[in-house]
C-alpha cells in the first residue's frame, strides 16, 4: 500500500483557516487521495477526495500538487467541531473487492481553539 | 448515505469470555468492514464480510479468534473470543457506498474493555 505522511499534530483559531498536510510520494497513477476524520468518540467520516484535480464540497477543499506527490486539506473556517483526527488515504480505484478496505495511517490532531 | 448501527455500545467482559457485536446498515451492501481501534491508536482492519462467502481476514488476525457471520445484505456480527485484557479496543463496523464518492460509512463503534 502507498503510504502517507502527516503531522502528528496541529492546532488553529476559531474561524481561521486550516491547512492540513499530507505527503504521498509514492502514490500510484491510479490512487484517489481520500480524507477522513474522527470526531471524538465516534467512527471516521468522510471529508472528501480527488484524482488529480482541486475538489471543492460543503466540508473542505482539497488541493492536490500538479505532481500529486501532496496535498492540502482546507477547512476554510474552522470551528470547534472541526477538533478532530485527519486521515489522509490513498485509495486504488482499481484493487476493487476485498481492497476497497481503507489503510488508515496516524493521521493529524486537529486542536482548535476558541 | 448508509446509517449503521452497533451494538453494544460498550461493554465490560471478563477475561475468557467472548463478546459479539451487532452491526446494522439501514441499506443493502455488497461489503462490510470490520476495523479495531486500540487505545490511543488508528484504526486497523480486521476482516472483510462479503454476504455468502467466508469472511477475508487480515494478516495477524483469525477466524478462530475474530469469528464474522454475514448472513444477509444488512447485517454482519463479529465475536472476540477468549478475550483477554489486549483486547480492550473499539471495535468498528463499516460499509462502502460505491454510488457515493466510493466513500465508506463507519458505524459509533463498540469500546470492549476487559478486566
Amino acid at each position: 500500500d502507498a503510504k502517507t505522511t502527516q503531522p502528528n499534530s496541529m492546532e488553529s483559531n476559531e474561524e481561521e483557516p486550516v491547512h492540513l498536510p499530507c505527503n504521498h510520494s509514492t502514490i500510484s497513477g491510479t490512487d484517489y487521495i481520500h480524507w477522513y476524520r474522527q470526531l471524538p468518540s465516534q467512527g471516521p467520516e468522510y471529508v472528501i477526495h480527488g484524482l488529480t484535480s482541486n475538489v471543492n464540497n460543503r466540508m473542505a477543499s482539497l488541493a492536490i500538487a500538479e505532481d500529486r506527490k501532496s496535498s492540502t486539506l482546507i477547512l476554510h473556517r474552522a470551528t470547534l467541531r472541526d477538533a478532530a483526527v485527519y486521515y489522509c488515504i490513498l485509495w486504488d480505484l482499481n484493487s476493487g473487492g476485498s481492497n476497497y478496505k481503507l489503510t488508515f495511517g496516524k493521521g493529524t490532531l486537529l486542536t482548535v481553539n476558541p | 448515505s448508509a446509517v449503521i448501527s452497533q451494538k453494544p455500545s460498550r461493554d465490560i467482559c471478563q477475561r475468557g469470555t467472548s463478546l459479539t457485536i451487532q452491526c446494522q446498515v439501514d441499506s443493502q451492501v455488497t461489503m462490510m468492514f470490520w476495523y479495531r481501534q486500540q487505545p490511543g491508536q488508528s484504526l486497523t482492519l480486521i476482516a472483510t464480510a462479503n454476504q455468502g462467502s467466508e469472511a477475508t481476514y487480515e494478516s495477524g488476525f483469525v477466524i478462530d479468534k475474530f469469528p464474522i457471520s454475514r448472513p444477509n445484505l444488512t447485517f454482519s456480527t463479529l465475536t472476540v473470543s477468549n478475550l483477554s485484557p489486549e483486547d480492550s479496543s473499539i471495535y468498528l463496523c463499516s460499509v462502502e457506498d460505491l454510488t457515493a464518492n466510493n466513500e465508506q460509512f463507519f458505524g459509533p463503534g463498540t469500546r470492549l474493555t476487559v478486566l
